[in-house]
């Protein structure tokens, strides 16, 4: 059974760099088929994504975020990583990481989230 | 951005209503959507993908239909463990988006 266990800092200041890690067990990361993802959840809100890494290291991001976001992969952990810079209040919420799986079917590419983290909160506040 | 719109944004059910969740995109993304089940402080739980397909180890009594813009997420029978959000999500294009969320209460 895959897990997911999201790492990091609960508190945060403003202006400084939102560092996480997502740790991976059951499987690899490095199996082909699967991205690696980080969704977040502002209080009382919805879900947003913010972008996912393939073990290769390539990465898409939220473009919403994009200028202020690095995803990377560590194999040898099993592990990826977020870092968001220049962080502000509005960064305050749920962050998850989950595994993405990649299938084709009749020419299409599908992808659905399978496993999840249970989530950390991080805040952002002086 | 494809936009996801959801409704209603919450309801009141009783236990063995059948319920009916609508989830509407902005723009066509054909079969590309998944549902997912939230309960507060838990992961997430993937019920649908591509748009009708039930994940392994699901129950039964969700079901998921559309295609194009319209989609809709069907409880047959609502059990009291079914008490959550339920999120839709479009993977047609990036970004990725999600629904607003559906809260589904006990009456």
């Amino acid at each position: 059974q895959v897990q997911l266990q999201e790492s990091g800092p609960g508190l945060v200041k403003p202006s400084q760099t939102l560092s996480l890690t997502c740790t991976v067990s059951g499987g690899s990361i490095s199996s082909g088929g699967y991205y690696w993802s980080w969704i977040r959840q502002h209080p009382g809100k919805g879900l947003e994504w913010i972008g996912y890494i393939y073990y290769s290291g390539s990465t898409y991001y939220n473009p919403s975020l994009e200028s202020r976001l690095t995803i990377s992969v560590d194999t040898s952990k099993n592990q990826f990583s977020l870092r968001l810079s220049s962080v502000t209040a509005a960064d305050t919420a749920v962050y998850y990481c989950a595994r993405v799986y990649e299938y084709n079917w009749n020419s299409l590419a599908f992808y659905y989230f399978d496993y999840w983290g249970q989530g950390t909160l991080v805040t952002v506040s002086s | 951005d494809i936009q996801m719109t959801q409704s209603p944004s919450s309801l009141s059910a009783s236990v063995g209503d059948r319920v009916t969740i609508t989830c509407r995109a902005s723009e066509t993304i054909r079969s590309r959507l998944n549902w997912y089940q939230h309960k507060p402080g838990k992961a997430p739980k993937l019920l649908i993908y591509a748009a009708s397909s039930l994940q392994s180890g699901v129950p039964s009594r969700f079901s998921g239909s559309g295609s194009g813009t319209d989609f809709t997420l069907t409880i047959s029978s609502l059990q009291p463990e079914d008490f959550a959000t339920y999120y839709c999500q479009q993977t047609y294009s990036t970004p990725l988006t999600f629904g607003g969320g559906t809260k589904v209460e006990i009456k």
